[in-house]
């Protein structure tokens, strides 16, 4: 069944750094990866996926994460942290597409930003 | 609405009582999915419903727990004698799957707090 490992508890980042969130994968197939922000009380919001192509993808609120297959990785990365960037973030795969359509979580990381 | 609605937003009930979830799903959205989310845990996977197909209930963790959905509307997650383990945020998401699925992102409603006393 497919898995995601999110190694950190939490990460701590002074504002203006660039900021990187780690997620490893495992699949049987292809993976479809995603990262979800969860600010608090409230559902989590979708940020990026990779799906095929390109392995550098940009998503909202100026995150990209990068796709490695030989490392089974999909870390989240900003430029240039935000306070307002302080949530917590949740990678996500799928074995897809001719896997189950269950999209398995991580355990989540909590970013701070501190000012 | 434009967004995944959930009801109620907050239930505190009693050990032993059952307790109905709802959601309702962005319009067209065919693929229906139930989490749970522990204080300080991941999303655990519930339910997953697709069209008309038969629903994945794998992730059912005891036969308290049932959903049922109808058509590709509104679904509601039932817990029977509620324990104090099922305190938990209930999260549901729906997405459209379109040719091959599991394409589309989950777009999620801001969740069920429930309380067991």
């Amino acid at each position: 069944a497919q898995s995601v490992a999110q190694p950190e508890d939490q990460v701590n980042v002074a504002e203006g750094n660039p900021l990187t969130v780690k997620c490893t994968y495992s699949v049987s197939g292809n993976p479809y990866l995603f990262w979800y922000v969860q600010y608090p009380n409230r559902g989590l919001q979708f940020l990026l996926k990779y799906i095929t192509g390109d392995n550098l993808v940009k998503g909202s609120y100026g995150f990209e994460a990068e796709f490695n297959k030989s490392q089974t990785s999909f870390h989240l990365k900003k430029p240039s942290a935000l306070v307002s960037d302080s949530a917590l973030y949740f990678c996500a795969v799928r074995d897809g597409p001719y896997g189950n359509n269950r999209l398995a979580f991580g355990k989540g990381n909590q970013v701070v930003v501190i000012p | 609405g434009a967004g995944v609605s959930q009801s109620p937003s907050n239930k505190v009930t009693e050990k032993g009582k059952d307790v109905e979830l709802r959601c309702d799903p962005i319009s067209g959205h065919t693929a229906l999915y139930w989490y749970r989310q522990r204080l300080g845990q991941g999303l655990e996977f519930l339910i997953y419903f697709q069209g008309n197909s038969a629903p994945d209930k794998s992730g059912l963790p005891s036969d308290r727990f049932s959903a049922e959905r109808t058509g590709e509307s509104v679904s509601t997650l039932t817990i029977q004698r509620t324990q104090q383990e099922d305190s938990a945020v209930y999260l549901c998401a729906s997405s459209s799957h379109s040719g091959t699925g599991g394409r589309g992102e989950l777009f999620f409603g801001e969740g069920s707090r429930l309380t067991v006393l």
